[in-house]
Order: structure tokens, then C-alpha cells, then sequence
């Protein structure tokens, strides 16, 4: 799987966008990228995941750059609640089995919501 | 729709015991797979089950195994402890090669 590379941490005023940036310059043409979020203490949440077209779902934003070469998840409307770790996760394509079933974590971006 | 479970929430088991931490996966999913999250880093794979087969596994002894059931529930089974398997164990669900939904972990204490 390709490395991801995200900022340790960010601020948001509450009410404002939220846009977290990934690089993932060494993709494959069949990884997907993958976005998790992790409140304290809690297990991951699947927010969102694309190929090479823009996603939204009722959660987020996904926007995936022509070369794919980089990524970012837009939160709309940011609130206390989306204080979390955010991770940015490349991964094969529709394949399972063996070491490509796995999602690969790094240390994510850890998003502050502020009043 | 249940979501994923996980029991128990907390354990404390001395070092040199063994362990079983034990997952329902989330109603039609039939993949199962186990991560561990030591304090202030991400996740990491252990293995994934597939119709009752193990399907995929990280760097992790054979120390660490596991089970999956009929009914697509799964354990993690760890032997002879040690201090620094005290950790968030995490269990997602999925169907193959989907995206994988995760239950609020069982954590572990080793003393």
C-alpha cells in the first residue's frame, strides 16, 4: 500500500470548513483512498472513500487531484463533535486476501474544533 | 441494523495469561478483521477472517490467534502475555474488500 503523509494537527472555528489535506504521491491506479476518524477512545469511523472522481456523502467531501498524487477531505460545517484523529488510508481496489485486506494507519491529522 | 460489538470493554490480566476478546460483526457482513492500537498510535493489522479461514495477517506472533464462527462472529486468542500487548484491541467488519466497520474495542490492560 502507498504512504500517506498528513499534517499532526489543525484548527477549525465551529461553523467553518474543515479541510484536511493528504499527500499520496506514490498511489497505484488501483488504490482507493480511504478516510477514517477516531474520537478519544473510540473505534475508527468510515467517513468517505474514491478512486479519482470528487465524492460527497452526508458526512464529508472527498477531493482526489487529477494525478491522484494528493487528497482532501472537506468537512462543511465543522462542529465540537468532529474534534477527532483524521487518517488518510491507501488501499487496493476491490481485493482481499492475504496482507492487501489490511488497512495501513499512520499517525493521521488531529482536528481541533474551537468555539 | 445492529453495528459492531465487542466484549469485553476493559480487561486485566497478568503477564504470562492468556486472553479472549470476542466480536459480532455487523449484520450481513461475513469478514472480520483485528487490529491493535497501543496508546497514541494508529491502528495496526493483525489478521482478517474469511469464512471461518484466517485471510490475511499482519507482523504479529502465533502467539496471537484467532477464531471466526458460522455466524461470522470472531475472538482473538493471546497467549503467555506480556507488558506490552496492553493496548485497544479493535474489530472490524465488512463485506470483502469493502470498506471495514469498526466496533468501540476491548482494552487490555497487562500488569
Amino acid at each position: 500500500d502507498a504512504k500517506t503523509t498528513q499534517p499532526p494537527s489543525m484548527d477549525c472555528a465551529e461553523g467553518r470548513a474543515a479541510n484536511l489535506p493528504c499527500n499520496h504521491s506514490t498511489i497505484s491506479g488501483n488504490e482507493y483512498v480511504y478516510w477514517y476518524r477516531q474520537i478519544h477512545s473510540q473505534g475508527p469511523q468510515y467517513i468517505i472513500h474514491g478512486l479519482k472522481n470528487n465524492e460527497t456523502n452526508e458526512m464529508a467531501s472527498l477531493i482526489i487531484t487529477e494525478d491522484r498524487k494528493s487528497s482532501t477531505l472537506i468537512l462543511p460545517h465543522a462542529t465540537l463533535r468532529d474534534t477527532a484523529v483524521y487518517y488518510c488510508i491507501v488501499r487496493v481496489a476491490r481485493e482481499w486476501g492475504g496482507t492487501a485486506s489490511k488497512l495501513t494507519f499512520g499517525t493521521g491529522t488531529r482536528l481541533q474544533v474551537t468555539l | 441494523e445492529t453495528g459492531v460489538t465487542q466484549s469485553p470493554t476493559h480487561l486485566i490480566k497478568t503477564r504470562g495469561q492468556q486472553v479472549t476478546l470476542r466480536c459480532s460483526s455487523q449484520s450481513g457482513h461475513n469478514t472480520v478483521s483485528w487490529y491493535q492500537q497501543a496508546l497514541g498510535q494508529g491502528p495496526q493489522f493483525i489478521f482478517q477472517y474469511y469464512r471461518e479461514e484466517e485471510n490475511g495477517r499482519g507482523n504479529f506472533p502465533p502467539r496471537f490467534s484467532g477464531l471466526q464462527f458460522p455466524n461470522y462472529s470472531s475472538e482473538l486468542n493471546v497467549n503467555a502475555l506480556e507488558l506490552d500487548d496492553s493496548a485497544l484491541y479493535l474489530c472490524a467488519s465488512s463485506l470483502p474488500g469493502a470498506e471495514q466497520y469498526f466496533g468501540p474495542g476491548t482494552r487490555l490492560t497487562v500488569t
